[in-house]
């Protein structure tokens, strides 16, 4: 399966705080996306990365790409309670229509 | 911009009923159209992709369809449902050949009883 996998699964941090999730995968990649979603509700795009790219850098976000190592982190800097939702990984394959294949996912929780 | 209309927002349908899911979707032409599925507490299982109209690839052989019968209209269905078909169901588009990401739809909750 090409299904990614986030690390780790539950994560709990004051407000203020630098949150970083981990995201494994398993095969070639074309590029690797982040997603947010709220919970109960539908998710929203936060950043793509290349799979000729190291590092991306939007707002208070940072992700990492290791192509070598088929891993990626997202960093979320001065988190705020708002950023309390789960955060997905999902990679796009060299071929195929666009089709992504998501991770399990990291539930954030940030504390006021 | 895309926006992505999905209902109904919540159903409840007892074992063996059909369903009949709608996706609906504004500010583009000829995306690509996915239906995922999530377990509660799970990521995203993709079920069907379509890159046109009557043009329908399934991922994962279960007991659900799709069909495209318009170029921004994507339908879910199943003749008879099981229990396993709970989950949240969402509803995505990508703007190719704009990009690869993703624009999803709010989701409908399907319990099955």
């Amino acid at each position: 399966s090409q299904q990614g996998e986030e690390d780790p699964q539950a994560l709990s941090i004051q407000e203020g705080e630098n949150a970083t999730m981990n995201c494994s995968y398993k095969t070639s990649i074309n590029n690797l996306q982040w997603y947010r979603q709220n919970s109960g509700r539908g998710l929203v795009h936060l950043i793509l990365i290349r799979s000729n790219e190291r590092e991306k850098h939007s707002g208070r976000l940072r992700v990492t790409l290791d192509t070598s190592k088929k891993s990626s982190s997202l960093l979320i800097t001065a988190s705020r309670a708002a950023d309390t939702a789960s955060y997905f990984c999902a990679t796009a394959s060299q071929t195929g229509a666009n089709n992504l294949f998501f991770g399990t996912g990291t539930r954030l929780t940030v504390i006021p | 911009s895309q926006t992505i209309h999905q209902w109904p927002a919540t159903l409840v349908q007892p074992v063996g009923s059909p369903l009949s899911l709608e996706c609906t979707v504004e500010g583009t032409s000829n995306p690509n159209l996915y239906w995922y599925r999530q377990a509660a507490g799970r990521g995203l299982q993709l079920l069907f992709y379509s890159v046109g109209i009557g043009q329908i690839s399934s991922e994962v052989p279960q007991n659900l369809s799709a069909s495209r019968p318009q170029d921004r209209q994507f339908i879910l269905s199943s003749k008879k449902l099981l229990l396993s078909d709970s989950g949240f169901y969402l509803c995505a588009l990508a703007a190719s050949p704009l990009g690869y990401e993703q624009y999803f739809g709010p989701g409908t909750r399907l319990t099955v009883t």
